[in-house]
């Protein structure tokens, strides 16, 4: 049973906008989420991360928010450009131990 | 240099055979994983290792073995591969967990696996 859902499979954005990607996990214990990137080609590469203690966290372009009580997160670019189109994976652990993830959502950034 | 390495990078393989998946690492972590990715099914995990000493099941072990030859090395077999364990693998690589480090996972290159 998919414990951390990404149903979105794909996303296009125009340069310049925002891009969401959101994610839905079901375990109440997970209290660490992060986000990766993947090329094609290549492993995942760690994004940014959110502690369940906080609600944002922020780095450059990137903010990812965490929604306990609906058990969602979301990870906006702000701008998009065309050099992060990839596949991106959100991930959940609980108390430090195996790391969950979810189905990837590809993001295309139209030039 | 890459920190983290797996071999081979593409292997294809009959049903019934059995195969060796290798990861090695140079950023001196005590946590390793081995993951296969499936299109619509994302990254699932089939061992992790704490330290030499500790080997645990993930979500899909079944029909997966692993070693943990040293600090730096970590393999996945296939005792009798079948057609349903075509994937991509990624070995991966962590330091114990840190209260506010952002205890991220470091990614091998993927082999990728043909079971006909």
């Amino acid at each position: 049973d998919q414990q951390v859902k990404q149903n979105s499979p794909s996303l296009s954005v125009q340069e310049g906008r925002i891009s969401i990607l959101n994610c839905d996990y079901t375990n109440s214990m997970f209290d660490y989420f992060l986000w990766y990137k993947k090329y094609p080609a290549e492993g995942p590469t760690f994004l940014i991360s959110i502690s369940s203690i906080k609600d944002k966290n922020e780095d450059g372009r990137f903010t990812v928010f965490l929604n306990k009580s609906a058990k969602h997160l979301s990870l906006h670019i702000v701008p998009s450009q065309p050099g992060d189109s990839a596949v991106y994976f959100c991930a959940a652990s609980g108390a430090g131990n195996q790391f969950y993830f979810g189905t990837g959502t590809s993001l295309t950034v139209i030039p | 240099d890459a920190d983290v390495t797996q071999t081979p990078r593409n292997r294809i393989t009959k049903t019934g055979k059995r195969i060796m998946l290798e990861c090695s690492q140079t950023k001196g972590h005590d946590r390793m994983y081995w993951y296969r990715q499936d299109p619509g099914l994302g990254l699932r995990l089939i061992y992790y290792s704490f330290d030499v000493k500790d080997i645990n099941k993930g979500e899909i072990s079944d029909g997966y073995s692993v070693s943990r030859q040293a600090q730096a090395k970590f393999s996945l077999s296939l005792e009798s591969a079948i057609p349903n364990q075509t994937a991509l693998y990624f070995c991966a690589t962590s330091t114990g967990w840190l209260a506010g480090a952002s205890n991220e996972q470091f990614f091998g290159p993927g082999t990728r696996l043909t079971v006909l």
